[in-house]
Parts: C-alpha cells; sequence; structure tokens
C-alpha cells in the first residue's frame, strides 16, 4: 500500500525566514510519482510539482525548491524568504504508474506572519 | 493539459436530502476520480469511475450513499445520499494522464454544507 506522512501538522514562521516542509512516503512501486499541491485559503488545489522516481535532481523554481532523496524516501519542501501569501495548507501526494488515483499526506498548515 | 469545472460550486443542503455534482472534462479520458475533503482534513479518494463499467470504491464508501454516473469520456457525476452534517465537505473531481508527463487534474471543488 502507499502511504505519503507529513508529520508537521502546523508551523508558523516571521516574514522572509525559511521554512522546509517534510514528506516521506512509502511505495512497492519502483515508479511512482510525487507531487506537492498548495491549498490557500480559497479552496482550489495548486499544483506545484511533479516529479518521478527515477529523477532524483533537486529543482529550484523561484523561491520554491524541492529535495528528493530515494535513500530516505522523502521529497522535502523549501520555501525561501517566506511571505505572507504563502500561508496556506501544502499537500505532498504520491501515484503509482498508469492511471492509478494520487493519495495524499494530511497536509501542513503554513502560516507566515507579517 | 486538462480543464476541469464542477457544478455546483457550493451548495447548502437539509439533512435527508439529496444533490448531484457534475464533472465536466474539456478532454477524454479514461478514468476520473472523486475525492473528498472533509474540514480541516486531508484528501480522501471516495472512488474511480471507468467509463462503460462500475465505479471502484475506496474502503469506507458505498454506493448507495455516493452513485456515480460515467455515461461518456468526458463527464461524470457523483451523488451524496441522504444528506447528514458530517457529509458536509469539499468534493472535488480529478483526471490523471497516463502519458509521459503524468499529470493529475483537479476541479474547483463543490463546497457542500449539510444543515
Amino acid at each position: 500500500a502507499q502511504k505519503v506522512t507529513q508529520a508537521q501538522t502546523e508551523i508558523s514562521v516571521v516574514e522572509k525566514e525559511d521554512v522546509t516542509l517534510d514528506c516521506v512516503y512509502e511505495t512497492r512501486d519502483t515508479t511512482y510519482y510525487l507531487f506537492w499541491y498548495k491549498q490557500p485559503p480559497s479552496g482550489e488545489l495548486v499544483f506545484l510539482i511533479r516529479r518521478n522516481s527515477f529523477d532524483e535532481q533537486n529543482e529550484i523554481s523561484g523561491r520554491y525548491s524541492w529535495n528528493f532523496q530515494k535513500s530516505t524516501s522523502s521529497f522535502n519542501f523549501t520555501i525561501t524568504a517566506s511571505q505572507v501569501v504563502d500561508s496556506a495548507v501544502y499537500f505532498c501526494a504520491l501515484r503509482g504508474s498508469g492511471n492509478t488515483p494520487l493519495v495524499f499526506g494530511k497536509g501542513t498548515r503554513l502560516s507566515v506572519i507579517a | 493539459s486538462a480543464v476541469i469545472s464542477q457544478k455546483p460550486s457550493r451548495d447548502i443542503c437539509q439533512r435527508g436530502t439529496s444533490l448531484t455534482i457534475q464533472c465536466q472534462v474539456d478532454s477524454q479520458v479514461t478514468m476520473m476520480f472523486w475525492y473528498r475533503q472533509q474540514p480541516g482534513q486531508s484528501l480522501t479518494l471516495i472512488a474511480t469511475a471507468n467509463q462503460g463499467s462500475e465505479a471502484t470504491y475506496e474502503s469506507g464508501f458505498v454506493i448507495d450513499k455516493f452513485p456515480i454516473s460515467r455515461p461518456n469520456l468526458t463527464f461524470s457525476t457523483l451523488t451524496v445520499s441522504n444528506m447528514s452534517p458530517e457529509d458536509s465537505s469539499i468534493y472535488l473531481c480529478s483526471v490523471s494522464s497516463s502519458g509521459s508527463y503524468n499529470e493529475q487534474f483537479f476541479g474547483p471543488g463543490t463546497r457542500l454544507t449539510v444543515l
């Protein structure tokens, strides 16, 4: 069975601080895909990144960066110089190959205080 | 990519009634997924809807409570039957592509409140 664990339920930081959101996953599939989504207070799910299991390169997109480590089954997300607009719930998710559904972690609520 | 629309966007319903949520995709997809997000919780898969066959339900969800229709490759409905306040949630429709990009797309959600 597939499982995603986001151990941090809530995080609060002061604006301009860096923050890392942890994600640990479990799967028996050799091919799988990892995702991060942002859910602002308005409720829609905003896609942030997708990573496949064969690509362990870290990725940076503006203030966002992701660290994928298969050895520890982790896919952590770092926001650099956080802003108030980053306040949201962030979900890490996992799916296997083919037309399989996403399995979500419980989410981490990030509050960035001005 | 796929663009997904859902109707209604939100509704307030009385206990014991039923609501049908529609999901429309702008391209043909094999599988559609229905998720529920209870207040303050994560997304939980309700069922997978494959065109031309019965939906497959996850543990804890049954067809009598959440009947699903999938009449064609671009449309699906989820009905929440005999509603109770515990059914108050956001219901989201989702599709995936099995091509090289393996995208996962979500509709905007239907926010349901049951009084």
